[in-house]
């Protein structure tokens, strides 16, 4: 598997304080991903990159925001953390060079509590 | 992305074949299908992917249908760590949003 690592692995906050997801990958894959899930929900994309500094908007992207200044390192930042927001986040990263297909490997995953 | 339909969930006998279908009637001729699964509390696996040829790998096997409208995820001998949720999605070739559904839930049984 990718060496893709996320951390913290749990983090507990509260309502209104900024939070920042990091996702570290060492595999110099182009593309990477953060998710969210829920139960009932399975996996929804939140944001998505295609390069240092490209970013663009998954399905749920409404109170997140990115930032990726390395290729193997892709930031998740909640500005004013909501208890909606309280999830399983999972990045993951892929190849997407040339014209290859896009596997994506994923990292274990970030238990987030918003209280 | 093409949207896909799979059952909510399966049995499977361990040492059994595990079939798993997936319909995605709408895909289109750049659209690769893809598998992946999820073990309990853990992130997605890549399983395998294909674009019309059937294809094998050490952990399944993928048949997709000649009109390109459903596939099939085999699992030759299914066994209880097989136990996931089973995704199957299609994509474009390098693009990158990725829709997984629901997925199917597959039950191993001694």
């Amino acid at each position: 598997d990718a060496g893709i690592t996320q951390s913290p692995r749990h983090k507990v906050t509260e309502t209104g304080t900024p939070v920042t997801l990091r996702c570290h990958q060492t595999e110099n894959h182009r593309y990477m991903y953060w998710y969210r899930q829920d139960p009932g929900h399975g996996l929804r994309l939140i944001h998505y990159s295609y390069g240092v500094k490209d970013t663009d908007k998954g399905e749920v992207s409404d109170g997140y925001s990115v930032s990726r200044s390395k290729t193997e390192d892709f930031l998740l930042t909640l500005e004013s953390a909501t208890s909606s927001q309280t999830s399983v986040y999972f990045c993951a990263s892929g190849g997407g060079m040339g014209g290859s297909a896009d596997t994506q490997y994923f990292g274990p995953g970030t238990r987030l509590t918003v209280l | 992305d093409a949207k896909t339909t799979q059952p909510p969930s399966m049995d499977c006998a361990e040492g059994r074949a595990a079939n798993l279908p997936c319909n995605h009637s709408t895909i289109s001729g750049n659209e690769y299908v893809y598998w992946y699964r999820q073990i309990h509390s853990q992130g997605p696996q890549y399983i395998i992917h294909g674009l019309k040829n059937n294809e094998t790998n050490e952990m399944a096997s993928l048949i997709i249908t000649e009109d390109r409208k459903s596939s099939t995820l085999i699992l030759p001998h299914a066994t209880l760590r097989d136990t996931a949720v089973y995704y199957c999605i299609v994509k474009p070739t390098n693009a990158g949003k990725s829709t997984f559904g629901d997925g199917t839930t597959l039950t191993v049984k001694p």
